[in-house]
Order: structure tokens, then C-alpha cells, then sequence
């Protein structure tokens, strides 16, 4: 099946530093890449939605200056979490698309393994 | 405001029987629903879907009930086996638009 990578998997940095996720999809074309943020024992919330060449579309309540999203190619999106606080400290996990990129018929999202960040 | 709610945080099934997950949902633009299954320090991974025009579908072992009216699914697992212990995630999705809303998940533990 489709496999979606990745890195890091986990990371910790101080406080006022900006991070950087990347997310591949390893073995399709990505036309769309998801990006999520998962707190303790709640559900993946969607906070972005990017298109390759285009700009991302962000969720209500996510700062689009704070959490910074390119998809430069068809297999890789980064998410940069700028001056990171520790309020930050979150499990953030990429989906990829293919085709339409939507979950509809053939489609699925095909889901990276997270990455666990940790604000000191 | 949580628009796709799974009120069971875990549940606990002996093998061979039957396992049970229900979600409920509130916003009436969903017309797609689907169902994850995720191992710790892995990404969900698909495991069935159903659209709005279906009240069910099958696939092996598994099976997904929708009920417009009472804005209810269920994902039926029968016989329940131990490699089927993880955490079950149902989402949705509004009409017309790509994104997922999940649930917060129900750990499942298949007894021998």
C-alpha cells in the first residue's frame, strides 16, 4: 500500500526556536497533503490543507504566520512551527492524497507515522 | 464543539466474538464516513468507508452501518481476532470538501 513517511519523529527543542516536519509520500503522487495535531486522548484535528504549488488552506484558529506550510513538490510538504512555545507540545501527523486528494471513491488519505514535539 | 463524538473510550472483546465501535455525529453536511485503525507509533490506516447514499457495507470481517436519521455508524468486527486490538478512529466528511473529521477513538483489546 501507499506509505507516507515522516521525519523527525520526535524532536525537542527550547522555547523561541522554529521547527521544521517533513512529510514524503514515499511511493505515489501526493496532489494534497493534510496536516493534523493531535492532544492527549483527543481526536486529530485538522489544521491545514496544501495543495502542491499553492497555498495551503488553514483551518479557523490555526495561525497560518505561527504554523508555516509548503508543498513544494508532489511527494513532500514541510510544516514549520514558528517561535515554538511549549503550549506547541503536540503530536502533529501528515495524511497524503491521491487523485482529487479528497476522501471520496478511491480516495483515502494515507497516513505519515506523527511526529511528537516537545516545547521546553 | 465536537461534531463526530465516539462516547466509548475503550472497549474489551473475547476473541471470536463480536466487536462493536459506534460513533455519533452531529453536522448534517457529513455525507461520507470512514473508519481507521491505528497501532501506537503508526499513522492511522484505512479500514472501511461508506457514503451517505448506503446504510451499509462489507468488507471480510468487517462491516459499517450507517443511520441518517439517528446520525449514528457502527463498525462491526466478526469473529474478533488479537491482531485487531488497536485504536479505532471514525471520521467524516462534509459535502463538497476534502477534510476529515475524526473522532476521538475507542481502544479496542481482543481477549484470548
Amino acid at each position: 500500500g501507499a506509505v507516507v513517511s515522516q521525519h523527525p519523529s520526535w524532536v525537542i527543542c527550547k522555547s523561541g526556536t522554529s521547527v521544521k516536519i517533513e512529510c514524503r509520500s514515499l511511493d505515489f503522487q501526493a496532489t494534497t497533503m493534510f496536516w493534523y495535531r493531535q492532544f492527549p486522548k483527543q481526536s486529530l484535528m485538522l489544521m491545514a490543507t496544501s495543495n502542491e504549488g499553492s497555498k495551503a488552506t488553514y483551518e479557523q484558529g490555526v495561525e497560518k504566520d505561527k504554523f508555516l506550510i509548503n508543498h513544494a513538490s508532489l511527494t513532500l510538504s514541510t510544516l514549520t512551527v514558528t517561535s515554538a512555545h511549549p503550549e506547541d507540545s503536540s503530536f502533529y501527523i501528515c495524511s497524503a492524497g491521491q487523485g482529487t486528494g479528497g476522501p471520496r471513491t478511491t480516495d483515502t488519505q494515507y497516513f505519515g507515522p506523527g511526529t511528537r514535539l516537545t516545547v521546553l | 464543539d465536537q461534531q463526530v463524538k465516539q462516547n466509548s473510550p475503550s472497549l474489551s472483546v473475547q476473541e471470536g466474538r463480536i466487536s462493536i465501535l459506534n460513533c455519533d455525529y452531529t453536522n448534517s453536511m457529513f455525507d461520507y464516513f470512514l473508519w481507521y485503525k491505528k497501532y501506537p507509533a503508526e499513522g492511522p490506516t484505512f479500514l472501511i468507508s461508506i457514503s451517505s447514499i448506503k446504510d451499509k457495507n462489507e468488507d471480510g470481517r468487517f462491516t459499517v452501518f450507517l443511520n441518517k436519521s439517528a446520525k449514528h455508524l457502527s463498525l462491526h468486527i466478526v469473529p474478533s481476532q488479537p491482531g485487531d486490538s488497536a485504536v479505532y478512529f471514525c471520521a467524516a466528511s462534509p459535502r463538497g470538501a476534502q477534510k476529515l473529521v475524526f473522532g476521538q477513538g475507542t481502544r479496542l483489546t481482543i481477549n484470548p
